[in-house]
């Protein structure tokens, strides 16, 4: 099966303003979720959806960081406006029914000028 | 690379050799534990897992123990390959939570 798939695979842009990162997760899976690892930190929870419903947002860092996941299959990730700090890598992951064995993509490099 | 600034330790071992990797956790509520290989420009690939009711766990090259004791955790690879050479990540996960705490990694060298 495929695995979970992000696009694009790097985005350089100017602070200010925005960017939409996307998720594939691997098909059938339930649990889609968003990590990131900013320079010098470890990977970092962000949120967690069941189908199209948002089950923990708590890891998101403020509002200009937003999450859909609509019709339950692939998810965006919003950043606006983009700041230096947003630097790093997002990845996303995905889980079929629970929260075990999460399966993560290739991740998507942001870096924020 | 995304490990530039994020101080690892290392952890060099000969090819043939076998190679531990140690990880410390914090929360005794924990009741899941993974562990995860990445390798330079890729995500984080799934080696093993294991739940809290469980002290070890074999795969194949691979062996993950567990010592809610002192919260240790560690994974064991058998006969390292220059294929092994990666940073690897333990993650934890607490009960009745679905997301994943993880450590800050350590990279394996496989010398020739």
């Amino acid at each position: 099966e495929a695995g979970v798939t992000q696009f694009p695979s790097h985005s350089v842009i100017e602070k200010g303003q925005t960017v939409t990162l996307r998720c594939d997760p691997i098909s059938g899976h339930d649990n889609l979720y968003w990590y990131r690892r900013v320079m010098g930190k470890e990977i970092k929870f962000l949120l967690h959806f069941v189908k199209e419903s948002k089950q923990d947002e708590s890891g998101m860092p403020n509002n200009r960081f937003l999450a859909e996941r609509t019709g339950g299959t692939y998810s965006t990730l919003k950043v606006q406006p983009a700041e230096l700090e947003d630097s790093g890598v997002y990845f996303c992951a995905s889980s079929r029914h629970g929260p075990y064995e999460q399966y993560f993509g290739p991740g998507t490099r942001l870096t924020v000028t | 690379g995304e490990s530039v600034g994020l101080h690892l330790p290392t952890l060099s071992v000969q090819e043939g050799d076998n190679s531990i990797i140690n990880c410390a956790y914090s929360n005794s509520a924990s009741d899941y534990f993974i562990w995860y290989k990445q390798e330079s420009g890729k995500g984080p690939q799934f080696i093993i897992d294991i739940r809290s009711n469980m002290d070890k766990r074999q795969g194949q090259r691979v062996t993950v123990l567990l010592n809610k004791t002192v919260k240790h955790l560690s994974l064991q690879i058998a006969a390292t390959q220059p294929g092994d050479s990666a940073v690897y990540f333990c993650a934890e996960k607490t009960s009745g939570t679905y997301k994943y705490i993880f450590g800050t990694g350590t990279r394996l060298k496989v010398l020739a």
